[in-house]
């Protein structure tokens, strides 16, 4: 099966501080890397698929990059809002996987 | 517009069987994959596997083979899945979530707390 490996496993920033978060691959899975971002008590919502696909009604100060095991997802200026977990999925294999996640807190 | 509902709260015992439908409304049931996705209490998220729509073929991940069983009902457009033999360990809630083949989950149902307890 197919690990991808988050970190931080936590991240503490000040609003209006730029991040990235990295997702890690045990082995190459092209631009099959998708993100999500999940607050307390709610569902999780796509934010970018394929590494680099913007999503529809989706801010524009998050955006995602990398191919093969390195991926990585961009937060320009973080907002209140953003504060929340955040996970990787691939879908190259037909057993998909999650990331571990990593949470996004207030410095 | 599109929508996946799924069923309400869960509280079983041990050895127990139970079974969570997830409703799909305001696309063609059939063109697109559902998955399961379990989250423990204060965890992360947990692909259990996908069922294929239009086949009915399901697909599991290793930690769900056995107790656990994807089934639809197509001419409902309702997704369930069924977990018996119930262990403390299955206390989480319970997500299905709709894919194009191979892809990203773009839709989310609203997740069903499952509860095993003595």
């Amino acid at each position: 099966n197919i690990v991808l490996t988050q970190s931080p496993a936590t991240l503490s920033v000040t609003p209006g501080e730029s991040v990235s978060l990295s997702c890690r691959a045990s082995q190459s899975i092209s631009t099959s890397i998708h993100w999500y971002q999940q607050k307390s008590n709610e569902s999780p919502r796509l934010l970018i698929k394929y590494a680099s696909q913007s999503i529809s009604g989706i801010p524009s100060r998050f955006s995602g990059s990398g191919s093969g095991t390195d991926f990585t997802l961009s937060i320009n200026r973080v907002e209140s809002e953003d504060f929340s977990i955040y996970y990787c999925q691939q879908s190259y294999s037909s057993l998909f996987t999650f990331g571990s996640g990593t949470k996004l807190e207030i410095k | 517009q599109i929508q996946l509902v799924q069923s309400g709260p869960e509280l079983k015992k041990p050895g127990e069987s139970v079974k969570i439908s997830c409703k799909a409304s305001g696309y063609t049931f059939t063109d697109y994959a559902m998955h399961w996705v379990k989250q423990a209490p204060g965890k992360g998220l947990k692909w259990m596997g996908w069922i294929n729509t239009y086949t009915g073929k399901p697909t599991y991940a290793d930690d769900f083979k056995g107790r656990f069983v994807f089934s639809l009902e197509a001419s409902a457009s309702t997704a369930n899945l069924q977990i018996s033999n119930l262990k403390n360990e299955d206390t989480a809630t319970y997500f299905c979530a709709r894919s194009h083949y191979y892809s990203s989950f773009n839709y989310w149902g609203q997740g069903v707390m499952v509860t095993v307890s003595s």
